[in-house]
């Protein structure tokens, strides 16, 4: 069935250097894309739309030339979170419609942790 | 605005016990209504949405517009239903944005 894989699943990242997380559509195409970010046992926050072959949509309040989203294929979507800091450190977690199908087809990532120190 | 509210950040009944977790929303026009289920190191996964109007796993939801709500029920919990819930609405023609709720904790006690 239709999987959605982040990679890696956890990283840690020294204070100001900048960190990559995939966002893998495996089995469908996707050109739209979300990124989340969730702290423990809290809500998962909206942060961007990435959509395929454009800018991505960033919801307000978040930085965009901080966390960096380049969606350059239908099944594959990066955030980089640039000149990290210690509040950085959070889950990450994507998603991803297939579009041939409804909403019922939002299928998530396993989301990405990230531990900056 | 759009805002999707779980008043209760944790939830614990004892097995066999009714259940049922708070979901209010607000939203300008004709809002899609999910619930959504993460269990312990496990991704999100969906578990019913108000236009399938089914039942998964024994937990129902129905969506009252008069009220905003779309509270998610089961009759009798199993321990097996432990988990972080989280209510989440998406507008229509949005290609699978969601606004998630808070989430509630549901700890369900032998």
């Amino acid at each position: 069935g239709a999987v959605v894989s982040q990679h890696p699943s956890r990283v840690i990242c020294k204070s100001g250097t900048s960190v990559k997380i995939e966002c893998r559509s495996l089995d469908f195409q996707a050109t739209t894309m979300f990124w989340y970010r969730q702290f423990p046992k809290q809500s998962l926050m909206l942060m961007a739309t990435s959509n395929e072959g454009s800018k991505a949509t960033y919801e307000q309040g978040v930085e965009k030339d901080k966390f960096l989203i380049n969606h350059a294929s239908l099944t594959l979507s990066t955030l980089t979170v640039t000149s990290a800091h210690p509040e950085d450190s959070s889950f990450y977690i994507c998603s991803a419609r297939d579009p041939a199908t409804g909403l019922d087809t939002i299928y998530f990532g396993e989301g990405s942790w990230l531990t900056v120190v | 605005a759009q805002r999707v509210t779980q008043p209760e950040k944790l939830l614990s009944v004892f097995k066999g016990a009714p259940v049922e977790l708070k979901c209010n929303y607000s939203y300008s026009g004709s809002p899609e209504l999910f619930w959504y289920v993460q269990y312990s190191r496990q991704r999100l996964q969906l578990l019913l949405r108000h236009i399938s109007r089914e039942s998964i796993k024994g937990f129902t939801a129905d969506l009252n517009k008069g009220e905003t709500s779309f509270h998610l029920k089961k009759p009798f919990a199993q321990e097996e239903d432990s988990a972080m819930y989280y209510c989440a609405l998406s507008g229509y023609n949005q290609g699978g944005k969601l606004i998630f709720g808070q989430g509630t904790e549901l700890s369900v006690k032998p």
